[in-house]
């Protein structure tokens, strides 16, 4: 099957600065790509919907200032938790989309603000 | 949003008992996904079941699909210790290349 990394699989980084996300899909193009973010015990809450060469379609709530997402290539998103804080702690998922209605999810990255 | 809800939220069981944990959904779909998750780890697809499909089996998993009801339900048999785990449904919208919606999850214990 299709499959998604994410780099990196854990972070942990200082309140204020800035972190990257990379999702790709190594073996199939994907026009569109996704972001859910997942807090402990809760279910995966989409953040945003990345589509090549266009911007980031954000979900209410979430701040596109905050949480920069580029989508450069059929291969490559990346997201960018800017001036992180400690509330920003959380597991960061994406998927690829394949054909429509197929999604294929990357492993996760687990960001931990102190 | 979340548009699906599992039932019941947490479920404790002994190992080899059946395990049934039911979601529901809100809108029309093209199919309905099954996933489970180990604590602190990523997904694991476990199963999709289309919306023309009424029932489908994967080794010790079966889901039913009811669309008149907006209800699907996922059945562990014989379960196991290395069952437990979250399980999440996630529904596909008719519309492609759409987010897939998740519920919010069963966390399912099976004691050894």
């Amino acid at each position: 099957g299709a499959v998604v990394s994410q780099h990196p699989s854990r972070v942990i980084c200082k309140s204020g600065t800035s972190v990257k996300i990379e999702c790709r899909s190594l073996d199939f193009q994907a026009t569109t790509m996704f972001w859910y973010r997942q807090f402990p015990k809760q279910s995966l809450m989409l953040m945003a919907t990345s589509n090549e060469g266009s911007k980031a379609t954000y979900e209410q709530g979430v701040e596109k200032d905050k949480f920069l997402i580029n989508h450069a290539s059929l291969t490559l998103s990346t997201l960018t938790v800017t001036s992180a804080h400690p509330e920003d702690s959380s597991f960061y998922i994406c998927s690829a989309s394949l054909q429509g209605y197929e999604q294929y999810f990357g492993p996760g990255t687990r960001l931990t603000v102190t | 949003s979340q548009q699906g809800e599992e039932d019941p939220q947490a479920l404790s069981i002994q190992e080899g008992e059946n395990a049934t944990m039911n979601c529901s959904y809100k809108t029309s779909i093209n199919n309905l996904q099954w996933y489970r998750q180990n604590s602190g780890r990523g997904l694991v697809h476990l199963i999709l079941i289309r919306s023309n499909e009424r029932e489908k089996h994967s080794g010790r998993l079966r889901v039913t699909l009811d669309t008149s009801k907006k209800s699907s339900s996922l059945l562990i048999t014989a379960s196991r210790a290395a069952d437990t785990a979250s399980y999440f449904c996630a529904t596909a919208s008719i519309s492609g290349n759409t987010p897939l919606v998740f519920g919010k999850g069963t966390r399912l214990s099976v004691i050894a």
